[in-house]
């Protein structure tokens, strides 16, 4: 079966210093990658989607980059955080061929 | 702008009562629907989708409807249990091939024993 895995589950980081999440999927290849965010009341955003390695699409601009250095590894960094880059961060999967996504766990980012 | 909206932030309704969550969309595009329910602290997990050439579709205690017209879609819980409290998110996408959603922000569902 398939798992998505995220971390770390916490993170609480200051203004100015660089930031690295990371999710995996095990037991599919070459799957859609997603990453989202959910700020303090308010939806899901979608910030950057991946339909295969190096290959990277933003949704939103900001202070925020992704990388898929292997099919099922993403990554999500800034090279300085902002206080509105707080949130709850999301990666999420899916079958090229099939609508449903599935998400990770998440992580709970808070800037100080 | 927001594309799909969920205007009703939160409801409660009592366990073994039928449960109404509402979403609406502005863009004739959408061409595909998905419920997702979220606990605190967790990712969300996906409950039910509907295809646009159908009006409805059930899976056990849930069914969703939809009314293409209306721009409108509809989550109903019967019966309502206390398990079924949570954050429910409708998303929607008409862009095939990249399977992007654009997401309400989500109805806080309580149900009282």
């Amino acid at each position: 079966s398939q798992t998505i895995h995220q971390w770390p589950a916490t993170l609480v980081q200051p203004v100015g210093s660089p930031l690295s999440l990371e999710c995996t999927v095990e037991g599919t290849s070459n799957p859609n990658l997603y990453w989202y965010r959910q700020a303090a009341g308010r939806g899901l955003q979608l910030l950057f989607y991946s339909v295969g390695i190096g290959q990277i699409s933003s949704e939103v601009p900001q202070n925020l980059s992704a990388s898929r250095p292997q099919d099922r590894q993403f990554i999500l960094s800034s090279k300085k955080l902002l206080l509105s880059d707080s949130g709850f961060y999301l990666c999420a999967w899916s079958v090229k061929v099939s609508y449903e996504q599935y998400f990770g766990p998440g992580t709970r980012l808070t800037v100080t | 702008d927001q594309q799909v909206k969920q205007n009703s932030p939160s409801l409660s309704v009592q366990e073994g009562r039928i449960s109404i969550l509402n979403c609406d969309y502005t863009n004739s595009m959408f061409d595909y629907f998905l419920w997702y329910k979220k606990y605190p602290a967790e990712g969300p997990t996906f409950l039910i989708s509907i295809s646009s050439i159908k009006d409805k579709n059930e899976d056990g205690r849930f069914t969703v409807f939809l009314n293409k017209s209306a721009k409108h879609l509809s989550l109903h819980i019967v019966p309502s249990q206390p398990g079924d409290s949570a954050v429910y998110f409708c998303a929607a996408s008409g862009h095939s091939g990249t399977y992007k959603y654009i997401f309400g922000t989500g109805t806080r569902l309580k149900v009282l024993a």
